[in-house]
């Protein structure tokens, strides 16, 4: 049971590069979230999607933009790499009752702007 | 908007003994849910135990407890028989109910030692 599937593990850009975050999980949940985790800090949530075709802003979206497509996979963009977000970032789901709920987590995808 | 206070940016204890994590919330609603998650090394998120704020009774699992003080906006967790194993970043992060958001701490490292 592979859960929440994050690739890559990690990545180097360039600033103004761009690239694309996978996530998919194959438990039919219908809640997904991305989190970025900065050092010494706790996770901040930047998208959440609570079913396919529908995604919402967190609490620190600008830089980044989401789709929704499957209920399987939750792709995070970065349009143009800048190096304050260099950072990890996770992925998660849950099930249809939503964030109250436990939320399974990827490995997480750390990421350096340079 | 809610935070999660976590005061306590490291601690350690000793293999077998009980270490107490702390952490405060503010929120000015009654309907809501605490989680602890853990996070080892290998940096995946790991749900260790869930209270619902309607329900006096604390959370237990296994080795894992919580002091849940409503009135204090206190959630407290205890870990006993502390075992090597339990080495990580300790998050306490709270999910206002109804909302599709769930806010983090900064998290205790929590080094157990032989």
């Amino acid at each position: 049971n592979a859960g929440v599937t994050q690739t890559p593990k990690f990545r180097i850009l360039k600033i103004g590069q761009s690239m694309t975050l996978q996530c998919t999980q194959d438990m039919n949940h219908n809640y997904m979230y991305w989190y970025r985790q900065d050092p010494g800090m706790g996770l901040k949530l930047i998208y959440y999607s609570v079913g396919a075709g529908i995604t919402d802003k967190g609490e620190v979206p600008n830089g980044y933009n989401v789709s929704r497509s499957t209920t399987e996979d939750f792709p995070l963009r970065l349009e143009l790499a800048a190096p304050s977000q260099t950072s990890v970032y996770f992925c998660a789901s849950n099930s249809d009752r939503g964030p109250n709920q436990p939320q399974h987590f990827g490995d997480g995808t750390r990421l350096s702007i340079l | 908007a809610q935070t999660v206070t976590q005061s306590q940016p490291e601690m350690s204890v000793q293999e077998a003994e009980t270490v107490t994590l702390s952490c405060t919330y503010d929120t000015s609603e009654s309907n809501y849910y605490l989680f602890w998650y853990k996070q080892p090394p290998s940096r995946q998120m790991i749900l260790v135990i869930r209270q619902e704020a309607y329900k006096q009774q604390n959370a237990t699992e296994n080795r894992f407890s919580v002091n849940f003080q409503k009135a204090a906006k206190s959630f407290s967790l205890k870990i006993s028989d502390s075992q090597l194993g339990d080495t990580a970043m300790y998050f306490c992060a709270f999910n206002q109910g109804g909302s599709e958001k769930l806010v983090f701490g900064k998290g205790t490292k929590l080094t157990v030692n032989p």
